[in-house]
C-alpha cells in the first residue's frame, strides 16, 4: 500500500527567508509524487509533480521540490517566502502502474509572517 | 474554460435526508474522482471513475453512491445522511493515466453539514 507522511502540522517562516515543507512517502514500486496548495475556502491547486528524471522539480509560484530516493522524501522548497504563500500544503503519491489513485498526506499549514 | 465545477457550494442536511452533489469538467478528461476532506486527515478518496461507464470504490465508499452520467459529469449521492458525513467534498478530474494530462485538477468544493 502507498502512504505519505507530512511530519509537521505547521511551519512558520519569516518573509524573505527560505522555506521547506517536508514529505516522505512509501510505495512498493516507483513513485509518482505531487504537491498541491489549498488557500482558505478553495479547492486544491496543483503546484508540481515528479515523474522521473531530474531530482529537482520546478513548479508554480517559484516553488520547487527535491526527490530523494534513498531517503524516500520529496520536500517542497522556496528560496524566499512571501506572506501570500501562507496556505495549506499537501503532498501526494501514487505508484507507477497503480492507476491514478492518489494518496494524500495530512497537510502542513504554512504561515509566513512579516 | 471553467475547469471543474461543483454544486452546491454549501448544504445543510438533517440526519436521514438524501442529496446529490454535482460535478462537471470541461477539460475532456477521462477520469473523475470524489474526495472528502476532514481536519487532520487530508483528502480521502470516496469513489472514482477511470473512464465513462466505469466506477470503483476508493478508501471510504460506505454511505455513498456515484453516477458517471457522461464524460463531463460525475455525481455523488448520499442516500441517508449521517453526522459522520459532515465534511468538505471535492471533485477532481484527470486525463488518462500515463498521459501528460493525468494530473488531477480539483473543483472548489462543497461544504456539507449533517445535523
Amino acid at each position: 500500500a502507498q502512504s505519505v507522511a507530512q511530519p509537521e502540522d505547521q511551519v512558520n517562516v519569516a518573509e524573505g527567508n527560505p522555506l521547506t515543507v517536508k514529505c516522505t512517502y512509501s510505495v512498493s514500486g516507483n513513485p509518482y509524487l505531487f504537491w498541491y496548495v489549498q488557500y482558505p475556502n478553495r479547492g486544491l491547486q496543483f503546484l508540481l509533480k515528479y515523474i522521473t528524471g531530474d531530482n529537482l522539480v520546478k513548479g508554480s509560484y517559484g516553488f520547487e521540490a527535491e526527490f530523494n530516493k534513498s531517503q524516500t522524501s520529496f520536500h517542497l522548497k522556496k528560496p524566499s517566502a512571501l506572506v501570500s504563500d501562507s496556505a495549506l500544503y499537501f503532498c501526494a503519491v501514487r505508484e507507477w502502474g497503480g492507476g491514478n489513485k492518489l494518496t494524500f498526506g495530512t497537510g502542513t499549514q504554512l504561515k509566513v509572517e512579516l | 474554460n471553467a475547469g471543474v465545477t461543483q454544486t452546491p457550494k454549501f448544504q445543510v442536511l438533517k440526519t436521514g435526508q438524501s442529496m446529490t452533489l454535482q460535478c462537471a469538467q470541461d477539460m475532456n478528461h477521462n477520469s473523475m474522482y470524489w474526495y472528502r476532506q476532514d481536519p487532520g486527515m487530508g483528502l480521502r478518496l470516496i469513489y472514482y471513475s477511470a473512464s465513462e461507464g466505469t466506477t470503483d470504490k476508493g478508501e471510504v465508499p460506505n454511505g455513498y453512491n456515484v453516477s458517471r452520467l457522461n464524460k463531463r459529469e460525475f455525481s455523488l449521492r448520499l442516500e441517508s445522511a449521517a453526522p459522520s458525513q459532515t465534511s468538505v467534498y471535492f471533485c477532481a478530474s484527470s486525463g488518462r493515466t500515463g498521459d501528460p494530462t493525468d494530473t488531477q485538477y480539483f473543483g472548489p468544493g462543497t461544504r456539507l453539514t449533517v445535523l
